[in-house]
């Protein structure tokens, strides 16, 4: 069955406390995986896309690192705006076109 | 160059009225979806269109019904609207290859 996991589901940082969220997957026929961030009330927003075992990608204080199984999103030095919900998402093709698995989401908060 | 945009931003239905969220983007996307938001469910595709004249059941299209009139336009129906209806809805938009997608600002119903 094709299956998106997030973990943890939440998670509490103070401010420049490093720390990894995880994805992991059992997607067949992976295209890509995809790192989006969330604010309350507005829409996800593209962060990241991987394609294959071993990529890693930067911006700012993030860093997307994939493996067969899984990816993480390390957040070195996180400050107050950081906080979001952070969504990881699996493109797989199908005969009908792409197809997009969502996982639930972290939600992250930063203390100052 | 606005993206992906929705309308309306909210609506209030009762049980059994009918309504149309409507989607458009400017990005010159082969692919959009649209999707249900839910406490602790994530990102469930209803329905996704491929490209333009072609449309697909996703997870969860039970109660809906899409039209993609035209490249730029995506249309979700609900014919007879329930309270287990109520939910955030997003629309997207990606490429045919290996593009990301990107998602409007959602949609707010309640079904009462």
């Amino acid at each position: 069955e094709d299956q998106v996991t997030q973990s943890p589901e939440a998670l509490r940082l103070q401010e420049g406390e490093s720390s990894s969220l995880n994805c992991s997957y059992t997607v067949s026929g992976l295209r890509g995986l995809f790192w989006y961030r969330q604010d309350p009330g507005k829409g996800p927003e593209f962060l990241f896309t991987l394609y294959s075992a071993g990529e890693e990608k930067e911006k700012e204080r993030l860093k997307a690192t994939l493996t067969k199984k899984e990816s993480f999103l390390h957040i070195t030095a996180p400050k107050p705006e950081d906080s979001a919900t952070y969504l990881c998402a699996v493109q797989a093709w199908r005969n009908t076109g792409n197809q997009f698995y969502f996982g639930t989401g972290t939600s992250l908060t930063v203390i100052p | 160059n606005a993206g992906v945009t929705q309308t309306p931003k909210f609506q209030v239905l009762k049980t059994g009225q009918s309504m149309t969220l409507q989607c458009a983007q400017d990005m010159n996307h082969n692919s959009m979806y649209w999707y249900r938001q839910d406490p602790g469910m994530g990102l469930r595709l209803i329905y996704y269109s491929a490209s333009e004249g072609t449309t697909d059941k996703g997870e969860v299209p039970n109660g809906y019904n899409v039209s993609r009139l035209n490249k730029r336009e995506f249309s979700l129906r609900l014919e007879s609207a329930a309270p287990s209806q109520t939910s955030v809805y997003f629309c997207s938009g990606a490429g045919s290859g290996w593009e990301t997608q990107y998602f409007g600002p959602g949609t707010r119903l309640l079904v009462l």
